[in-house]
């Protein structure tokens, strides 16, 4: 079946820390990709986008992104992790001609200090 | 600049009452997508459209329904309530080729 996968449900980091946060897909196309952040109770902050070229994107708060076509993936990494940075980080696709915007399972990020 | 609205913010049900949580998006967006977020599963798509008078299903539809009149507007509809559908609703809109934009939410308990 189609879907997007965040395998790790919940993270801890130190602060100061570098961050890699995994995502995967499994549609037959490249999908339009992104990265978005929840802050509790709060809606979504949409962190990076990838819909072509470079495979390396640069986003929001230090974050950046590489896509991997070979591997279906979609990792989010961080070099230097701060307090502010913990929150529910989403992988999101759209599929069906960019129409359907799905999402992955979150992953929670905690930081210790 | 109000984006994308969502109303109420919190709305506690019965058990086979039913409501409607609105929506209304002020940037012209062709794209609008409600879903449900429960703890530990993400955002589940319920119904989607990609413009006036065209709507479609999501992941998760069943006890819902949706209509889209206008661009502006998507709101969904809950005929009997149930407690599985207590939840924390998402309304969002986006551009085509565009990135999605978000309400702040309805969360709706069903007892």
């Amino acid at each position: 079946a189609q879907s997007v996968t965040q395998p790790d449900i919940h993270i801890t980091v130190s602060e100061g820390a570098s961050l890699e946060l995994r995502c995967n897909y499994s549609y037959g196309a490249t999908p339009y990709l992104f990265w978005y952040v929840q802050s509790p109770g709060q809606g979504l902050q949409l962190l990076l986008k990838y819909f072509s070229g470079d495979t390396l994107v640069q986003g929001i708060k230090g974050f950046e992104a590489e896509f991997k076509r070979s591997q279906s993936s979609f990792n989010l990494r961080k070099p230097s992790v701060h307090w502010s940075d913990a929150a529910e980080y989403f992988c999101a696709v759209a599929i069906q001609g960019a129409q359907k915007l799905v999402f992955g399972q979150g992953t929670r990020l905690t930081i210790n200090p | 600049n109000a984006g994308v609205t969502q109303t109420p913010k919190f709305r506690i049900l019965k058990i086979g009452q039913s409501m409607t949580l609105q929506c209304a998006q002020d940037m012209n967006h062709n794209y609008m997508y409600w879903y449900r977020q429960d703890p530990g599963m993400g955002l589940k798509l319920i119904y989607y459209s990609v413009g006036a008078g065209i709507t479609d299903k999501g992941e998760v539809p069943n006890g819902y329904n949706v209509s889209r009149s206008t661009t502006e507007d998507f709101p969904l509809r809950l005929e009997l309530a149930a407690p599985s559908q207590t939840s924390v609703y998402f309304c969002a809109s986006r551009s085509q080729g565009g990135v999605a934009f978000f309400g702040q939410g309805t969360r709706l308990t069903v007892v």
